[in-house]
């Protein structure tokens, strides 16, 4: 089992829609989760970390996180062609160490 | 803050040669610089992680005198590639972590590694 999974998606979405991003993992002690963007031939950027269950809102994107289920997700509202990325899970076990999914390409529509 | 530089952005050599990456952060001080590599649609896979004045510590998998790390100070790692060969063309992409705090939050912008 893969220390974290993604769906590889393509994931398509109309502009304006809710997408929905999901990741589980497999390491019950991991305290931090993020979410990154990755456009095509671009470097990770951050967009979301969550540390405690529940909801983290920032903007449209909304983090949501389940340690019990060993589950995180993403919400992107009102999509926008601009979020078309590939958007990567990420869970640090060890002080800054990433372990990441596959990623998710995401495709939004006009 | 937190802002790590990374460069070359791209770089194209010829097979056998030896080619150094650079990752300097730029308003903190990194304790721990951590390397990835990523191959075409695939994700960030870590190779190494550099503590400042030791040893790197190397992923299983990850020849670590084929990819040498060195960490001298607090602001800069490198990695150098020696004896290049097509299969190592990949984007190699460095993240940091020190103080004040970031946890390993920002990346370099990578470097894209091409071997003829």
């Amino acid at each position: 089992q893969k220390e974290v999974e993604q769906n590889s998606g393509p994931l398509s979405v109309p502009e304006g829609a809710i997408a929905s991003l999901n990741c589980t993992y497999s390491d019950r002690v991991s305290q931090s989760f993020f979410w990154y963007r990755q456009y095509s031939g671009k470097s990770p950027e951050l967009i979301m970390s969550i540390y405690s269950n529940g909801d983290k809102e920032d903007g449209r994107f909304t983090a949501q996180l389940n340690k019990a289920s060993q589950y995180v997700s993403l919400l992107i509202r009102d999509s926008q062609p601009s979020d078309s990325a590939t958007y990567l899970c990420a869970v640090d076990n060890q002080g800054g160490k990433l372990i990441f999914g596959q990623g998710t390409e995401l495709s939004v529509k006009p | 803050g937190a802002v790590v530089s990374q460069h070359p952005s791209w770089v194209i050599c010829k097979s056998g040669t030896s080619v150094k990456i650079e990752c300097r952060s730029l308003d903190f001080q990194a304790t721990t610089m951590f390397w990835y590599r990523q191959f075409p649609k695939q994700s960030l896979m870590l190779m190494a992680t550099s503590n400042e004045g030791s040893k790197a510590t190397y992923e299983q998998g990850v020849e670590k005198d084929k990819f040498l790390i060195n960490h001298a100070s607090l602001t800069l790692s490198t990695l150098t590639v020696t004896s290049a060969h097509p299969e190592d063309s990949s984007f190699y992409i460095c993240s940091a972590v020190g103080f004040p705090a970031n946890y390993g939050y920002t990346f370099g912008s990578g470097t894209r590694l091409t071997v003829v």
